[in-house]
Order: C-alpha cells, then structure tokens, then sequence
C-alpha cells in the first residue's frame, strides 16, 4: 500500500509569495494527483500528472518518478489561494485504485 | 452539468443505530469511490465500484460498513450498530471511464453521539 508524506503540514505566507508544498510517496505509480478543500468545502481535483509539469494559471505542478516525489507552486499566492492542498495517489499504484491521500498542507496566506 | 451529489450533508445518530449514506455520481461515471475524513486528517479509501461491482473493498474498516451500487450509478454506504468513531465526513466520489481524475462530492458529516 502506498503511503503519502506532505509537507510542511501548516504554511502562513504574505500575499505575492511564491510557495511550495512537497508530496513523497512509496509505491510507483501511474499518475498522483493535487487536490484543493477550502475550510468546511469540497475536494476539488487541480491536477493529475505522471511526469514532467503541468500549468494552470499560477499554480505549477512537478513530479519525479524516479525519486517518487512531486511539488506544487503557487507563484503570486494571493488571499484567495488559502486552503487545505492535498496531495493522493493510487493506493495500490494503478491509476483507477482508490486513492491514498497526505495529511494536507494548510495553507494562510495574509493580505 | 451537474456535479456528484451526496444526502443528506448532515446526519446525527446515536451510538448503536444504523444509518445509509447516498450518492448520486455524475451521470455516465462508471467508476464510484467512498473516502471518510475525520476532522485534521486527510480522506481514507473505503471502497471503489467500476459499474455494479465492489474493485476494492479493502478500506472498509470492519463488518459492520458495507456498500452497494446496484444498477451502477447511486450507491448507498450503509453502516451498522455506529460507534462514536465512525463520526467523519463520508466523501463520494466518481470517475467517468476515460480518465483517472476523481470528482468529489460535498460530503455527508456524520455524528455519532
């Protein structure tokens, strides 16, 4: 069974920083995935990668298959971006297994 | 087009009853998970249905949770004699065929007193 490891668990930054939060994982996989809860929200899925990096908007994603290790940056983080990001992957390392989720990265970020 | 919906959002029980949890996944997703999240923590897999079958009932905790979809669409998590722990938020969610992202539910917060 894959097991998740985030970190840091808890980050408070001043708006227009660049933040990163970190993801390893154990078991090789087909793809992981980044996901965002807002407090008292749902889990919205921001990006499922396999290699390389993907975009979207401010929010960049990166994964090491090799080292078993992802990143997620959010540049010009603003007061909006303040939430829970999770990282998860196949508990089992196919893509269609249920998913083993990090604690989460609880994200502040102060006008 | 509408999104995975899950009732009711709010379910206070008490300790020793049972209770079923529904979801209605998005329409034509054939692949349907269940997660429960207990407050700080992140979700934890339960069990994931591709159509009518259970693909992997190994995070169900014990005998007393089980879940059905029988015409491959909703599914109902039913939770026997609950116990104080099984407070959580119970999280659905469903995958179409063509692809592995996951699209998730709002929840059903589960209290058990």
């Amino acid at each position: 069974k894959n097991e998740v490891e985030q970190s840091p668990q808890n980050l408070t930054a001043q708006e227009g920083e660049f933040i990163t939060i970190n993801c390893s994982y154990s078991v090789g996989i087909s793809a992981l995935h980044w996901l965002q809860q807002h407090p008292g929200g749902g889990i919205v899925s921001l990006f499922m990668l396999s290699s390389g990096k993907k975009k979207h908007g401010r929010l960049i994603a990166t994964i090491n298959i090799q080292e078993k290790h992802s990143s997620l940056h959010i540049t010009a983080s603003h007061p909006r971006d303040s939430a829970v990001y999770i990282c998860a992957v196949p508990h089992s390392g196919g893509g269609a297994d249920g998913l083993t989720f990090g604690k989460g990265t609880h994200l502040i970020i102060q006008p | 087009g509408a999104g995975v919906s899950q009732t009711p959002s709010n379910k206070v029980t008490e300790k020793g009853k049972y209770v079923e949890l529904r979801c209605d996944p998005i329409s034509g997703h054939t692949a349907l998970y269940w997660y429960r999240q207990s407050l700080g923590q992140g979700p934890e897999f339960l069990i994931y249905f591709q159509g009518t079958g259970a693909a992997d009932d190994s995070g169900l905790p014990n005998d007393r949770f089980f879940a059905v979809r029988p015409e491959g669409s909703v599914s109902t998590l039913k939770i026997q004699r609950t116990e104080r722990g099984d407070s959580a938020v119970y999280l659905c969610a469903s995958r179409p065929g063509t692809s592995d992202t996951q699209y998730f539910g709002p929840g059903t917060r589960l209290t058990v007193l």
